[in-house]
């Protein structure tokens, strides 16, 4: 079935890094766009990255800008996250979640969203 | 890069019909039609309810609608059920090309 499975989360110490791994199964991915999306403790969603479908153009959140790179590989069906630089409030839950449209431009919707792998940036 | 902005919660009982709204700017909800819709029950991931402003995916009910007017959009719930309680969730894309989610609006169904 269509799924989108996050690993690579744990507990890491300020100004470290982290990569997070978001793998694919059950679609075509090289036709979609993926986003991060991450959810601190208690709070909402807050939008991280997006990559589009052949990983020409990348957007990324001003809280993030600068630190993380979004990255992807078509032939293994796999989307990353290196996270640098960490900072105690990029501890959260993150998520990928595929665009909804087939080679899509612009926004169509998430529609189908990983189980989250969780961040803790912490001394 | 700011959230959109909606309220904190809202209820009703059920059979009622709810709307939440969520107020952008005219560098996103104003002057784009891709705002879409997120429900999330507690530790879940979220769902995608509504997109494209009043665009609902297969399989999501019907009773859940969605419009805009200038730089706020709406989520209307109608014929409200104690499963429509959970988290809501805004977002709409940007003239930066980037994303921005609303900060949610907890519904309860009394």
């Amino acid at each position: 079935q269509v799924q989108l499975v996050e690993s690579g989360g744990g507990v890491v110490q300020p100004g470290r890094s982290l990569r997070l791994s978001c793998a694919a199964s059950g679609f075509t991915f090289s036709g979609f766009a993926i986003h991060w999306v991450r959810q601190a403790p208690g709070k909402g969603l807050e939008w991280v990255a997006v990559i589009s479908y052949d990983g020409i153009n990348k957007y990324y959140a001003d809280s993030v800008k600068g630190r993380f790179i979004i990255s992807r590989d078509n032939s293994k069906n796999t989307l990353y996250l290196q996270m640098d630089s960490l900072r105690a409030e990029d501890t959260a839950v993150y998520y990928c979640a595929r665009d909804s449209r087939l080679y899509a431009i612009y926004d169509y919707g998430m529609d189908v969203w990983g189980q989250g792998t969780t961040v803790t940036v912490s001394s | 890069q700011s959230a959109l902005t909606q309220p904190a919660s809202v209820s009703g009982s059920p059979g009622q019909s709810i709307t939440i709204s969520c107020t952008g700017t005219s560098s996103d909800v104003g002057v784009y039609n891709y705002v879409s819709w997120y429900q999330q029950h507690p530790g879940k991931a979220p769902k995608l309810m509504i997109y494209e402003v009043s665009n609902r995916p297969s399989g999501v009910s019907n009773r859940f609608s969605g419009s805009k007017s200038g730089n706020t959009a709406s989520l209307t719930i109608s014929g409200l059920q104690a499963e429509d309680e959970a988290d809501y969730y805004c977002s709409s894309y940007t003239s930066s090309s980037s994303r921005v989610f609303g900060g949610g609006t907890k519904l309860t169904v009394l």
